[in-house]
């Protein structure tokens, strides 16, 4: 069974950054597309980026271009999100989430079945 | 960009059905999936390829897409079917997400 172990909360100042760690377990990370979301407080879900399976490379949200980083160490099996230029409106709840996808009758659908427990960052002066 | 668009809240007694409704253009080509996410918690999928549900999610949990919109339906709302919704779609290489609905059981 694929579990997802996140690091643990983090404060930083506007202007530092902030690198979250996502430790796969029960499976290998090298097989598995990862992708970040996070939720700022009474927000809804933001996609940031990950994996796309279809071309095999890693796609960032529009917003974040420039300013994420997604990376994976695979001797540990471990995805990162590294968000720099942070600024209050950043502080939120990240979560890791393993992508899933399939094909069928002519197209292909994609969820997120295994989700972290998420990483609190503040960013507060 | 794709947007998908969500009632902010959905309130349903307890016992009876709850619809919570998913709208973007032509969505219905495509296919989508759901989320619920309860308080302090990570979302949890309910719904994926229109109409499946994961191993573990109650049969109460269905769902259906044509058109421009798609529909998560409960039925037979408990009350710990009290959680926020999201439905998540994939357009263009990027995953996108609706804003998200609360669901109220009275």
């Amino acid at each position: 069974q694929v579990q997802l172990v996140q690091s643990g909360a983090e404060v930083e100042k506007p202007g530092a950054s902030v690198k979250v760690s996502c430790k796969v377990s029960g499976y290998t990370l090298t097989k598995l597309s990862m992708h970040w979301v996070r939720q700022a407080p009474g927000e809804g879900l933001e996609w940031m980026g990950g994996f796309d399976p279809e071309d095999g490379e890693t796609v960032y949200a529009q917003k974040f271009q420039g300013r994420v980083t997604m990376t994976e160490d695979t001797s540990t099996d471990t995805a990162y999100m590294q968000l720099s230029s942070l600024r209050s409106e950043d502080t939120a709840v990240y979560y890791c989430a393993k992508l899933s996808s399939g094909y069928y009758q002519g197209g292909y659908y994609y969820y997120m079945d295994v989700w972290g427990k998420g990483t609190t960052v503040t960013v507060s002066s | 960009s794709y947007e998908l668009t969500q009632p902010p809240s959905v309130s349903v007694s307890a016992g009876q059905t709850a619809t919570i409704s998913c709208s973007g253009d032509k969505l219905g080509e495509q296919y989508a999936c759901w989320y619920q996410q309860k308080p302090g918690q990570s979302p949890v999928l309910v719904i994926y390829q229109d109409t499946k549900r994961p191993s573990g999610i109650p049969e109460r949990f269905s769902g259906s897409n044509s058109g421009n919109t798609a529909t998560l339906t409960i039925t037979g709302t408990q009350a710990m079917d009290e959680a926020d919704y999201f439905c998540q779609a994939w357009d263009s290489s990027t995953v996108v997400f609706g804003g998200g609905t609360k669901l109220t059981v009275l």
